[in-house]
């Protein structure tokens, strides 16, 4: 079955922890996307990928880091200087290029710091 | 700048009726596409449905439907005969295709279907 996994599904951080949440895709991809949602809100672009080896900013990238070594994989790292980490966040991919595309989601990953 | 409108924050709908879903979009790329998706309470984002810019129909996918205006910058998500696992938050979404890969996501609509 193709799709995208997301690591773990519920996580637990101390406050001041860095934290890596995974993400990992078969469908072949070459977009990648980071989305941040929190209660009642909808979702805000963290970070994306176009191609391995390179990635963008999106709106809210303050505080988090990522990699692409991978074409399949696009890990997000929480570092400690996010003030507010406590959400729901969601990894997706696409076929990227100029093509119509939808993008398709993993189950997300909420994150609690205590 | 691009950007995604949603109105109605939270929607009651008796099960059977149809239940129509608003959407205001803004861009000044004339290439563009247009994206609804569910999410149920579990969380997962599900497409619904896409329409591109060019296309000259509304897009249609089982029970879905998106009435397209492009002259007012709308693309309206209806959904017919509705059910109760209709119930869950949509999202409305675009992307400008000259431009990268990202898309924009509206706040939502949270759809409540009453039996």
């Amino acid at each position: 079955d193709g799709g995208i996994t997301q690591s773990p599904k519920y996580l637990f951080r101390k406050e001041g922890q860095n934290v890596t949440l995974s993400c990992e895709q078969n469908l072949n991809h070459d977009a990648m996307y980071w989305y941040r949602q929190d209660p009642g809100q909808g979702l805000r672009l963290i970070y994306y990928s176009q191609i391995v080896n390179d990635f963008q900013k999106g709106d809210i990238a303050e505080g988090y880091s990522v990699s692409r070594e991978k074409k399949e994989s696009f890990p997000l790292t929480v570092t400690s200087a996010q003030k507010n980490p406590t959400a729901f966040y969601l990894c997706a991919s696409s076929i990227g290029g100029h093509v119509v595309n939808e993008q398709f989601f993993g189950p997300g990953t909420r994150l609690t710091v205590l | 700048a691009q950007k995604i409108t949603q109105t109605q924050p939270g929607m009651f709908v008796q099960e059977k009726e149809a239940v129509t879903l608003d959407c205001t979009y803004d861009t000044s790329d004339p290439s563009y596409g247009l994206f609804w998706y569910k999410q149920p309470s579990s969380g997962e984002m599900i497409f619904l449905i896409y329409q591109g810019s060019y296309d000259q129909q509304n897009a249609t996918e089982g029970r879905y439907s998106l009435n397209f205006q492009k002259a007012r910058k709308s693309a309206n998500l209806v959904i017919s005969a509705s059910q109760l696992g209709d119930s869950a938050m949509y999202f409305c979404a675009m992307r400008d295709l000259n431009r990268d890969d990202k898309i924009i996501f509206g706040k939502g609509t949270r759809l409540h279907i009453l039996p």
